[in-house]
């Protein structure tokens, strides 16, 4: 079964640096999302990406983030200057079309930011 | 009041028996509803989709009702390998069309 993948499991930073996170979404999803997770706490949505542009952001998705699709697989999210409470697991996740089409999510990257 | 609102649990049950969880949603705009299910420090996973009509997927039942804003989970003869946090999930058909996940609920089945 397709897979999202994600690079790298765990990434540690220090406050202050620039991280890239990597993901692969599945390859026939049209629709690639970001979400977080701090431990202990829900998952929630950053931003959701279609036809090469952001359709939507949280409130959580300031100046400090944005998001790329370099080539036809990958799909990354920049922090550019790391926070201590940046620290959470990053989910990406993507689907098909179709508005009842469920998300597939990558197994994440863990960001620790010291 | 949060969009989507489950009760958080522990819900510790014995092998083999049957467990109901329920969940709210605030906005009336949802349109599509989901159960996902979260093993620890892992990533959410599937369970099923919420059809308007009710639906089963082996042990698992799940009941949407629109006019009170409640989905439901059930989960009959548990095994110990059901033991997660599940999601209930819900998209809105306006404003805010990405996933909305509840903070889950927490099963331990036990031996």
């Amino acid at each position: 079964e397709p897979e999202v993948t994600q690079t790298p499991s765990h990434q540690v930073t220090q406050m202050g640096q620039e991280v890239i996170l990597r993901c692969v979404p599945i390859s026939n999803h049209l629709y690639f999302y970001w979400y977080r997770q701090i431990l202990g706490q829900k998952v929630e949505f950053l931003v959701s990406f279609y036809n090469n542009e952001i359709s939507e952001k949280s409130e959580i998705f300031d100046d400090q983030f944005s998001v790329e699709r370099p080539d036809g697989s990958n799909f990354t999210l920049k922090i550019r200057s790391t926070k201590l409470e940046d620290s959470a697991m990053y989910f990406c996740a993507s689907r098909r079309t179709g508005e009842d089409s469920p998300l597939h999510f990558g197994n994440g990257t863990r960001l620790t930011v010291t | 009041r949060k969009e989507v609102e489950q009760d958080p649990g522990p819900f510790n049950v014995p092998e083999g028996a049957t467990v109901a969880f329920n969940c709210t949603y605030s906005n009336s705009a949802s349109q599509s509803f989901f159960w996902y299910r979260q093993d620890c420090r892992k990533e959410p996973k599937l369970l099923m989709s919420v059809y308007s009509s009710g639906n089963e997927d082996g042990r698992f039942t799940a009941q949407l009702n629109r006019a009170s804003q409640y989905i439901s989970l059930l989960i009959r003869d548990s095994k110990l390998s059901d033991s997660a946090t599940y999601l209930c999930v819900v998209r809105r058909d306006t404003g805010r069309r990405a996933l909305t996940f509840g903070s889950g609920t927490r099963l331990q089945v036990q031996p």
